[in-house]
């Protein structure tokens, strides 16, 4: 167990629909960041949120969105969905901004759009 | 962006052998990890190396930052070690903890 807890570890959905990714960090990690991993993009940096607040913004699409909560959970939010959506995303985790000593994945949640 | 180059793409080994996967990058970084995804999916934190040298069992790596690679040494493989192999660089200045990933290294380790 990496200390990164992501929930669903999959899901299956239809295009058009909505869903929500849940990502709890490792303990004493205040920033969180979100990825996409497909076949033809690779990994791809979605967001970064440090303390509840949005630090960084990469390849995230208009239809995604994501918060950070007091509790420092975070969600990742989906919609309109398409097929080509359909990929592993993945949270991590890292203890601050300015000095990074090393990010921890958390085991990723593969969605499926059909 | 900053462009990262991992090779080989595909490595293919027998047990007990060693190898050495790069990763150049295109600017200068002060955020340097790799990382291993098993056949599962998991992604493992190998090493935090912006730069310099760092020895964990059997696993290694090497950054030198002023020319802009890093090394990753894997000795004695086992097939454990199979997977995906990532680099990952970042830059602090602008996109703070943002990572650049490569495109990987694909290591099989046959018994």
């Amino acid at each position: 167990d990496s200390g990164v807890t992501q929930t669903p570890k999959h899901l299956i959905t239809a295009t058009g629909q909505r869903v929500t990714l849940r990502c709890s960090p490792r303990s004493g990690d205040l920033s969180v960041y979100w990825y996409q991993q497909s076949l033809d993009q690779g990994l791809q940096f979605l967001i970064q949120y440090y303390n509840g607040e949005e630090r960084a913004k990469g390849n995230i699409l208009e239809r995604f969105s994501a918060q950070q909560f007091p509790d420092l959970h975070s969600e990742l939010n989906l919609s309109s969905l398409e097929l080509g959506d359909s990929a592993l995303y993945f949270c991590a985790s890292s203890v601050g901004v300015d000095r990074d000593y090393g990010y921890t994945f958390g085991s990723g949640t593969r969605l499926t759009v059909v | 962006g900053i462009q990262v180059e991992q090779s080989p793409p595909d490595l293919i080994l027998q047990e007990g052998a060693n190898s050495t996967l790069r990763c150049n990058f295109s600017d200068s970084v002060n955020n340097l990890q790799w990382f291993h995804q098993n056949p599962w999916g998991q992604l493992i934190n190998l090493f935090y190396i912006p730069s310099g040298t760092k020895q964990n069992g059997r696993l290694s790596a090497t950054t030198v930052a002023t020319e802009r690679y890093s090394l990753l040494y894997i000795s004695s493989s086992q097939t454990t070690d199979s997977g995906v192999y990532f680099c990952a660089v970042g830059r602090r200045g602008s996109t703070l903890g943002r990572l650049y990933f490569g495109r990987g290294t694909q290591l099989t380790v046959w018994p």
